[in-house]
Formats: C-alpha cells, sequence, structure tokens
C-alpha cells in the first residue's frame, strides 16, 4: 500500500457543487499539507496541519476548508466549486520540520 | 516576488552531458534545502536534502547551496533519459510548510 494514499484519482464536478477530496498517510507522521499544482504556477500552499489540533492556512485558502479527523486523516473541501479550482491536489505528509515530505500520487479536479 | 524562483525551462540536454539546475530564495530565514522530482502525472518524490550551506553528493546527483547568496544548485552527473522529469526545489524554515519553486523541465535525449 502506498504511504499517502489520495482519493478520488480524478473527480469532474460542476460549479457550485461541494466536493471532498480524502488523504490518508501510513508513515505515522503528525505533520499533513494540502497542496494544488497548476501548470506554470507549481505547487502552492492551501493548508497545513501540524498535529490533529493544529490547522493552519497556507498561501491560497480561500475557497477550500480543511478537516484533520486523525493523525493519519486530512480531507480537504471544496464548499462550493469554482472553474478556477480545476487543478492537480496533492496531500503530503512530514515527519520534524526539516524532514522531506512524502506525497500522494495526487487527485486531478475539473470543475465544469 | 515570489519567494523562491526557479527558471521553468525546459531543458534539453544529451544523454551523457552535466545538468545544472538552479534556485534563488529571498528568505534568509529558511533553514532545510530540498530538491524533489516529479514524473508526469505523478507525485513529487525527495531526491536530495540539505541543511547547511555546502555540497551534499549522492550517487549522479550533486546539491549545493549557498546560504551568502541565496542559491541553491542541484547537480546531475552522466544525465540519462531516464532522468527525464520537472524538478522543483523547495526549503522551509521551522515552524512553516515547504515552499516550493516552479519547476525546471528537464529532457534528456538519446
Amino acid at each position: 500500500d502506498a504511504d499517502v494514499t489520495q482519493t478520488p484519482r480524478n473527480r469532474i464536478t460542476k460549479t457550485g457543487k461541494r466536493i471532498m477530496l480524502e488523504c490518508s498517510q501510513t508513515k505515522g507522521h503528525d505533520r499533513m499539507y494540502w497542496y494544488r499544482q497548476d501548470p506554470g504556477l507549481g505547487l502552492r500552499l492551501i493548508y497545513y496541519s501540524f498535529d490533529v489540533k493544529d490547522i493552519n492556512k497556507g498561501e491560497i485558502s480561500d475557497g477550500y476548508s480543511v478537516s484533520r479527523q486523525a493523525q493519519a486523516k486530512f480531507s480537504l473541501s471544496l464548499e462550493s466549486a469554482i472553474p478556477n479550482q480545476t487543478a492537480l491536489y496533492f496531500c503530503a505528509t512530514s515527519g520534524s520540520a526539516g524532514q522531506g515530505y512524502t506525497f500522494g500520487s495526487g487527485t486531478r479536479l475539473t470543475v465544469v | 516576488q515570489k519567494e523562491v524562483e526557479q527558471d521553468p525551462g525546459p531543458l534539453s540536454v544529451p544523454e551523457g552531458a552535466i545538468v545544472s539546475l538552479n534556485c534563488t530564495y529571498s528568505n534568509s530565514a529558511f533553514q532545510y534545502f530540498m530538491w524533489y522530482r516529479q514524473y508526469s502525472r505523478k507525485g513529487p518524490e525527495l531526491l536530495m536534502y540539505t541543511y547547511s550551506s555546502g555540497n551534499k553528493e549522492d550517487g549522479r546527483f550533486t546539491a549545493q547551496v549557498d546560504k551568502s547568496s541565496k542559491y541553491i544548485s542541484l547537480f546531475i552527473r552522466d544525465s540519462q533519459p531516464s532522468d527525464s522529469a520537472t524538478y522543483l526545489c523547495a526549503m522551509v524554515n521551522s515552524g512553516y510548510a515547504l515552499n516550493f519553486g516552479k519547476g525546471t523541465s528537464l529532457l534528456v535525449t538519446p
């Protein structure tokens, strides 16, 4: 099994719909992250969580919310999807501050 | 100005060439420096990790950090077609999350 599992892998949704992207990890790490990747813009941080009770906004949190249900689970929600939220979304996890991140395989989201 | 700047390329080299990838940054608080490799339709994977100024070598890969110039580099020796990917630099200071460069697309041609 993968260390970081993201579901779904691909999703097409309509403008205005609520959608949740899920992430689970088996690394036993406290820190989890959500990034989105767009051509020409690289990876941009949406939200991050250093433990179950700690949630922090990233660079581009508007229009998104998160829930840290357990150490191993961190979900990202789009309350009312809009077309410019079409992107590749990555979840990641890490140990302490300087450790490398382990990424999931990504969720390709299309909002029509 | 974005905190981490990276030339997006694309960079095309023949097999066997030495590849040099670079990033500059503006935040002097960054302490940890990493390079990730990302193949098409895959998540980024950690390639190299450094903490201090200087060089770190791992097989055909060398990571170099110059904190005084706020400049980091990744060198790939004897490049192979399998090295064709997007290379992302990333850096972080304690208490925050990784800042990524936009990535450089590399193509190694046989």
